[in-house]
């Protein structure tokens, strides 16, 4: 059975950071492009970042480039995000989320509240 | 970015009448569009790739169509199970969603 489970999340000051995991099992985890998304209290859905199988092609939304970082760790079947300069706008549910293009399975997701 | 606007925002539907959903996309994105099904407190659940195949175990009274800019998705018989929030997504470039529509109990 596929399985994808965040952490990691919980209250951050402004400008303050956050690092996100994702644990993966039931595939494998090596064979898959991923990526995180996010989703504001009661609003819709946002694409964070991508990356591929390898980690070798990465990208961004606009409006987390230069302070979010996603990386993988094919060896431990792990996807991360590392958040810096966290804002107010940031606070939101992150999934990840299997496979480039139309994710076919997602995690619970992991909320984030960025406030003072 | 392309811009996904779906309509109506809300729609009333009684069990077992269909519902139809709209999803219009700002400039073109071929097929390159996904339907997700999405219930509180819950994850996305794919439901419709590439603008009409069916993802794995979704039933068949979903379907998908259009092309371009134009898109519909189709809930021949709703079961109580289907009231939720529908998305379109569009993957032809950087993915953007739409802003949802909600299915609810008439």
């Amino acid at each position: 059975e596929v399985q994808l489970v965040e952490s990691g999340g919980g209250l951050v000051q402004p400008g303050g950071s956050l690092r996100l995991s994702c644990a993966a099992s039931g595939f494998t985890f090596s064979s898959y492009e991923m990526n995180w998304v996010r989703q504001a209290p009661g609003k819709g859905l946002e694409w964070v970042s991508y990356i591929s199988s390898s980690g070798s092609t990465i990208y961004y939304a606009d409006s987390v480039k230069g302070r979010f970082t996603i990386s993988r760790d094919n060896a431990k079947n792990s996807l991360y995000l590392q958040m810096n300069s966290l804002r107010a706008e940031d606070t939101a549910v992150y999934y990840c989320a299997r496979d480039a293009y139309h994710p076919d399975y997602w995690g619970q997701g992991t909320l984030v509240t960025v406030s003072s | 970015e392309i811009v996904m606007t779906q309509s109506p925002a809300t729609l009333s539907v009684s069990p077992g009448e269909r519902a139809t959903l709209s999803c219009r996309a700002s400039q073109s994105v071929s097929s390159n569009l996904a339907w997700y099904q999405q219930k509180p407190g819950q994850a996305p659940r794919l439901l419709i790739y590439g603008a009409s195949t069916r993802a794995t175990g979704i039933p068949a009274r979903f379907s998908g169509s259009g092309s371009g800019t134009e898109f519909t998705l189709t809930i021949s018989s709703l079961q109580s199970e289907d009231f939720a929030v529908y998305y379109c997504q569009q993957y032809n470039n950087w993915p953007t969603f739409g802003q949802g529509t909600k299915v609810e109990i008439k």
